[in-house]
């Protein structure tokens, strides 16, 4: 069963715009990572942030974590073409070891 | 280093079949991951290896079993498949017990007919 929900489903944007997409859960967590994943190909690592981090930069992405109101959300500014692809949440459930449950996804269009 | 690597990439089988897919984690990895994603269900785990023992298992038939070396290579079995079995397996690899990153493979594309 997934964790919990990733909103939009679907974003469509221009080239050069910033991307929000929200990921929200269920349990206690130890982390959360994210992940983008192209044309049903492997998943690529994004970032993780701990449970006693409130936000974390890479980059063009910044993601914040409020574990009070169990949510996350992946910022990817001034984006491009390449960036067009699906984004996972996933979180690293307390005392289940490196077992990882993942959100439905966000599919991100950008436009040039 | 180089990064985790699944072999077969594509697969085709038919009902009733039994397949092995292989994962060779990141050097140094000592934590192997499974699992598996399809368009209904999403991404689900499968189970989670470290040091040769299975630690996590999630809800999937005992059709579905794993092993993993002592050099930390992970096989993954699949015995009497059904067509719902078709879908993407991903391996991911981490280098320590809980709270690290986890790498991905490019993934085994299974086919059932």
């Amino acid at each position: 069963s997934q964790q919990g929900e990733e909103d939009p489903q679907a974003l469509s944007i221009q080239e050069g715009e910033n991307a929000t997409m929200n990921c929200s859960y269920k349990t206690s967590i130890n982390n959360l990572q994210w992940y983008r994943q192209n044309s049903g190909r492997g998943l690529v690592h994004l970032i993780l942030i701990r449970s006693n981090e409130r936000e974390k930069h890479s980059g063009r992405l910044r993601v914040t974590l409020d574990t009070s109101k169990k949510s996350s959300s992946l910022l990817i500014t001034a984006s491009r073409a390449a960036d067009t692809a699906s984004y996972f949440c996933a979180t690293e459930e307390v005392e289940y070891g490196n077992k990882l449950v993942f959100g439905a996804g966000t599919i991100l269009r950008v436009k040039s | 280093k180089a990064g985790v690597t699944q072999t077969p990439r594509y697969l085709i089988k038919t009902r009733g079949q039994q397949v092995t897919l292989s994962c060779s984690p990141i050097s140094g990895h000592r934590s192997v991951s499974w699992y598996q994603q399809t368009p209904g269900q999403g991404l689900q785990f499968l189970f989670e290896y470290f040091s040769e023992t299975q630690r996590n298992k999630g809800n999937f038939p005992g059709r579905f079993s794993g092993r993993q070396f002592s050099n930390s290579r992970s096989e993954m079995n699949v015995s009497t498949l059904e067509l719902g079995d078709s879908a993407l397996y991903l391996c991911a690899s981490s280098s320590i017990g809980e709270g690290g990153e986890q790498f991905f493979g490019p993934g085994t594309r299974l086919t059932v007919l």
